[in-house]
């Protein structure tokens, strides 16, 4: 049961414009959501994210958006530049019932490409 | 800071070595994690040290064993292992203060390949 899902697995678009990175989650025990970048054989690194009791977070130009209602999160990249081509995972995050592990549970990813 | 380092970057071993990688974090990070990455694929949790103490072990085979020296350090030791586990194995820390939001911080990976 995949608990959080990134439905396009690749997303092509030009320097300059937006990148929309949509992600669905199944679980309404997530409170924490965030944004990872991978480059190949890299370690993903943290870019943004969203706690569940807000409905936006802005950092220069990423832009998280949630609607807890719709247990729906999306990334917005504007403007979007070559340099940010690369894999963006979505993961989402809350504890467990004995409250001794926050756990992170990752989609399958979205590969970002940004043409010059 | 939010620096983890991995050790070796690459790897190359045979089904019947012993080997292991080793991870560092000096954020004052109190839970630390490895998660195994196949191509394509989203990373894997394999275990969680919370406080020095193994906490989470998703099922892992025995081939691999985890160590945590201290709270800055996290090792994983491989022996006889096969050529599915060649893979990209990521270390992470975070904060793991009870009843807060947590972010996990990755390091850059070791690249193992069994033979």
């Amino acid at each position: 049961d995949q608990q959080v899902k990134q439905n396009s697995p690749s997303l092509s678009v030009q320097e300059g414009r937006i990148s929309i990175l949509n992600c669905d989650y199944t679980n309404s025990m997530f409170d924490y959501f965030l944004w990872y970048k991978k480059y190949p054989a890299e370690g993903p690194t943290f870019l943004i994210s969203i706690s569940s009791i807000k409905d936006k977070n802005e950092d220069g130009r990423f832009t998280v958006f949630l609607n807890k209602s719709a247990k729906h999160l999306s990334l917005h990249i504007v403007p979007s530049q070559p340099g940010d081509s690369a894999v963006y995972f979505c993961a989402a995050s809350g504890w467990n019932s004995g409250g001794s592990n926050y756990k992170l549970t990752f989609g399958k990813g979205t590969l970002l490409t940004v043409n010059p | 800071d939010t620096e983890v380092t991995q050790t070796p970057k690459h790897l190359v071993m045979g089904m019947t070595n012993k080997k292991s990688l080793k991870c560092e974090q000096h954020m004052g990070h109190r839970a630390m994690y490895w998660y195994k990455q196949k191509a394509k694929k989203p990373p894997e949790l394999m275990f969680v040290y919370s406080y020095e103490k193994l906490s989470i072990n998703e099922s892992v085979p025995s081939r691999f064993s985890p160590e945590c020296p201290n709270s800055s350090l996290l090792n994983l030791h491989l022996h006889a292992l096969q050529p599915e586990d060649s893979a990209l194995y990521l270390c992470a820390s975070s904060q793991a203060d009870r009843g807060r939001t947590d972010t996990q911080y990755f390091g850059p990976g070791t690249r193992l390949t069994v033979l």
